[in-house]
């Protein structure tokens, strides 16, 4: 099994609101990442998490917030988002570091 | 730093026809290399993979990639593509050591539509 989950799968959310994206995965895997997507771009990486240690946080806004409560979970939680802010967010893991990473299906947020 | 180059954007092609996307990488170091294809609104499904070993790398949906470490290449071939093969196509690069072990470094994708 190399299914990565996300909850929600669409989010519209005011600047003022904040809100949480989750992302699961049961594969044993002790590395994940949050990646944001704006359309027909690539994936950006914003966070790494290896062994729920935050590895890497490659100068995300602090209005993003993420969060590894166990192993097999991670949640990015949002606060007083700009719409430019709205995307595709896609969580991965993989089962080191330099391991391939599987990704989820992503959350479509939209900020208004 | 490590960087991606995928030459084409879009790759318009008939259905049944051979396709090559092409993909070059920066590095002259260790690296992993890895193609991911992306159907609308959806996430990044790992495609096939280059760790070590064999240069060939193959798919279970008939795409394969060959490492050309001497070109820095690793381009995707399909011999016979089908309209379900359309989708976004991302060649991606990872260091396997040093502090940045396990970055996907992402080309900018290309566009691959297969017409009827």
């Amino acid at each position: 099994d190399t299914e990565v989950t996300q909850t929600p799968k669409h989010l519209v959310m005011g600047m003022t609101n904040k809100k949480s994206l989750k992302c699961e995965q049961h594969m044993g895997h002790r590395a994940m990442y949050w990646y944001k997507q704006k359309a027909k771009k690539p994936p950006e990486l914003m966070f790494v998490y290896s062994y729920e240690k935050l590895s890497i946080n490659e100068s995300v806004p602090s209005r993003f917030s993420p969060e590894c409560p166990n192993s097999s979970l991670l949640n990015l939680h949002l606060h007083a988002l700009q719409p430019e802010d709205s995307a595709l967010y896609l969580c991965a893991s993989s089962q080191y570091r330099d391991a391939e990473q599987y990704f989820g299906p992503g959350t479509r947020l939209t900020v208004t | 730093a490590q960087s991606v180059t995928q030459l084409d954007s879009q790759v318009p092609v008939f259905e049944e026809a051979p396709v090559e996307l092409r993909c070059n990488y920066s590095s002259s170091v260790s690296v992993y290399l890895f193609w991911y294809v992306q159907y609308p609104n959806q996430g990044l499904q790992l495609l096939l993979k280059y760790l070590s070993g064999s240069t060939l790398v193959e798919s279970i949906n008939g795409f394969e990639a060959e490492f050309n470490k001497s070109q820095t290449s690793f381009h995707l071939r399909k011999p016979s593509v089908h309209i379900s093969d359309t989708a976004e196509y991302f060649c991606a690069v990872s260091d396997n050591y040093g502090g940045s072990q396990g970055n996907l470094i992402f080309g900018k994708g290309t566009k691959l539509s297969v017409k009827p």
